[in-house]
């Protein structure tokens, strides 16, 4: 399983947008890459999903370079209910993901 | 919106004791799972099911089993609570075209 190496924390001011990166040396060719969104007290909740290239959402880009060993989520004009940890997941798409390694994620802390 | 619902958000019992952690999910989903979290250490992988009466080690099996008679229903059991299970216990399930769904997870202190 491939093992991601992402930034402990991160702050940032209301507004502004936050790039957080993540690294994946060893990423299989049948990897995807996948971000989760953790606030206290709750389970993580899904963000957003890429395999190469960039994809976005409503709510956040994913850029991922063509050699897919590292990729970045982008969040947009980011507002103090953004303040979160932020987990990174590199693995099998949607339903092969049970086994993936979460890791310790970033703590993002947005600031007014 | 797929729903997954743990059965206590606070639990606290005595080492020794037999805990039984429950979840439940409403979307049909093939595959449930159960994680702790500790400070520092990020979610760690208990076990999973990929079917009904299947389950599958994770990463740190050791002190557990799993229970899953019914699609929608994963248990995780404590056969003799320690210190040590002290966590936050995390549920998810999902299926071949969706990512992991999480329950609010249970907070389990054993004193």
């Amino acid at each position: 399983l491939a093992k991601t190496t992402q930034p402990i924390s991160m702050d940032s001011y209301e507004g502004q947008e936050v790039n957080i990166t993540c690294s994946h040396n060893n990423i299989a060719t049948n990897d995807y890459i996948t971000w989760y969104q953790q606030f206290p007290s709750q389970g993580p909740r899904f963000i957003i999903q890429g395999y190469k290239t960039k994809v976005t959402n409503e709510v956040a880009s994913l850029f991922i370079p063509a050699d897919r060993k590292s990729s970045t989520l982008s969040l947009p004009r980011v507002s103090l209910s953004d303040t979160a940890v932020y987990y990174c997941l590199v693995g099998g798409s949607s339903g092969s993901q049970g086994n993936l390694i979460f890791g310790k994620g970033t703590k993002l802390s947005v600031k007014p | 919106d797929v729903k997954v619902t743990q059965s206590s958000r606070y639990l606290v019992k005595r080492t020794g004791e037999k805990v039984f952690l429950e979840c439940v999910q409403d979307m049909d989903h093939e595959n449930m799972f159960w994680y702790r979290q500790d400070p520092g250490l990020g979610l760690r992988l208990i076990y999973f099911s990929y079917d009904v009466k299947m389950k599958e080690k994770g990463d740190i099996p050791e002190g557990y089993s799993v229970s899953r008679e019914k699609k929608e229903r994963f248990s995780l059991i404590l056969e003799s609570a320690s210190t040590n299970q002290t966590s936050m216990y995390l549920c998810a399930s999902s299926s071949v075209e969706t990512p992991l769904h999480f329950g609010n997870g249970t907070r389990l202190t054993v004193t």
